[in-house]
């Protein structure tokens, strides 16, 4: 699975948008970009995936740049209860090993009023 | 549905005692899957289970054992409790297949003395 890589930490301001990027450069053609995000002791949160174009759901946006090699997940209006450490993964979409999440530190998003 | 459920939420075991932490889920999922997560780190994949009789292994699977003889149910077993296995530890499911986003559960707090 390609590696992805993210800040360790970001702040934003209670109903600003958040913009947390995430770099994959050696993302496969056939791997997809998942968004989870954890809440603090609570287990992780599915927000949103994408494979080439952009995608919005009630959560959050999913930007992802034309050579895939990264992407932005925006949150449109944070809370204070958007506060949580947040996931890129990429993985492909088969079952087996090859369908496994693999986790990174994530970054932390502390929104603040 | 209840989604995923997990028990214990919390235990505390002494060195060589064992246990077994239960995970079911009622959605049909095929693919289950257990982490273990540990202060500042991301969740590591110990094992996992394709469907019912198959089950492999993650990252971590050392000092711990899986069966799968049900579509619903993935207990994950420690035959002899080490501290090194005091941990956060959560169970997540899918669709084998396709687009579809991991549901985890709420997570078994692990103290081995």
């Amino acid at each position: 699975d390609a590696k992805t890589t993210q800040p360790p930490s970001m702040d934003c301001a209670e109903g600003r948008a958040a913009n947390l990027p995430c770099n994959h450069s050696t993302i496969s053609g056939n791997e997809y970009v998942y968004w989870y995000r954890q809440i603090h002791s609570q287990g992780p949160q599915y927000i949103i995936h994408g494979l080439k174009n952009n995608e919005t759901n009630e959560m959050a946006s999913l930007i992802i740049t034309e050579d895939r090699k990264s992407s932005t997940l925006i949150l449109p209006h944070a809370t204070l209860r958007d506060t949580a450490v947040y996931y890129c993964i990429v993985r492909a979409n088969y079952g087996g090993s090859q369908g496994n999440l693999i986790f990174g530190k994530g970054t932390k998003l502390s929104v603040k009023p | 549905n209840a989604g995923v459920t997990q028990t214990p939420k919390f235990q505390v075991l002494k060195t060589g005692q064992s246990m077994t932490l239960q995970c079911a889920q009622d959605m049909n999922h095929e693919y289950m899957s257990w982490y273990r997560q540990d202060p500042g780190m991301g969740l590591r994949l110990i094992h996992y289970s394709v469907g019912a009789g198959i089950t492999d292994q993650g990252e971590v699977p050392n000092g711990y054992n899986v069966s799968r003889s049900t579509t619903e149910d993935f207990p994950l077993r420690l035959l002899s409790a080490a501290p090194s296995q005091t941990s956060v530890y959560f169970c997540a499911s899918r669709q084998r297949e396709g687009r579809s986003e991991q549901y985890f559960g709420p997570g078994t707090r692990l103290t081995v003395t």
